[in-house]
């Protein structure tokens, strides 16, 4: 079964801080993805990868970047944190023929930005 | 552009009714359509896709190309499928298939 992890399930920062959310998978899927669900609004795609290094922009890529150092890790970090950044931030994973389409979620991080 | 709607924010079915969660999309080319669910405390996951053609848990899912639409439905709804549904479209943009989501439906389901 797919696993896919992200380190924290709550987070709350202080508006200014950089804030690192971590998502680890272990069935060596090629392509990473961020979501934001917002009530209201669904899922919007922040940033994917679909290799190592690899990142392209989703919809509402502003104010965060990734980095994808390992296959297995995909990061995104919220440079300098701001109030309307407060959200309910999802990790998922596909393998590479199914970019944009099969997608294994993690829990989510719900992030509080004070 | 791509687009996903989801007219119904909630929709409150008693037991052993019939469900219909709607979804209408925008997509100038050909798509292709998913539901996916989040039932309380658990992850969202696939539920199903239009390609495949099957039920699953009682659910159904045509595509519609006249009517741009891509409902689920569900003749006997049960209490266990009270959860948040979420349409999905896969479709080519910037050069990437990405798969763009609607604003969801929670469906309760009451004894």
């Amino acid at each position: 079964d797919v696993k896919v992890t992200q380190s924290s399930r709550y987070l709350v920062k202080r508006t200014g801080e950089k804030v690192f959310l971590e998502c680890v998978q272990d069935m060596d899927h090629e392509n990473m993805f961020w979501y934001r669900q917002d009530p209201g609004l669904g899922l919007r795609l922040i940033y994917f990868s679909y290799d190592v290094k690899m990142k392209e922009k989703g919809d509402i890529p502003e104010g965060y970047s990734v980095s994808r150092e390992k296959k297995e890790r995909f990061s995104l970090i919220l440079e300098s944190a701001s109030t309307n950044q407060t959200s309910m931030y999802l990790c998922a994973s596909s393998p590479g023929h199914l970019l944009g389409k099969k997608l294994f979620f993690g829990s989510g991080t719900q992030l509080s930005v004070l | 552009a791509q687009r996903v709607t989801q007219p119904e924010k909630l929709l409150s079915v008693f037991k052993g009714a019939p469900v219909e969660l709607k979804c209408n999309y925008s997509y100038s080319g050909s798509p292709e359509l998913f539901w996916y669910v989040q039932y309380s405390r658990q992850r969202l996951q696939l539920l199903l896709r239009h390609i495949s053609r099957e039920s699953i848990k009682g659910f159904t899912a045509d595509l519609n190309k006249g009517e741009t639409s891509f409902h689920l439905k569900k003749p006997f709804a049960q209490e266990e499928d009270s959860a948040m549904y979420y349409c999905a479209l896969s479709g080519l943009s910037g050069g990437y298939n990405k798969l763009i989501f609607g604003a969801g439906t929670r469906l309760a389901v009451h004894p």
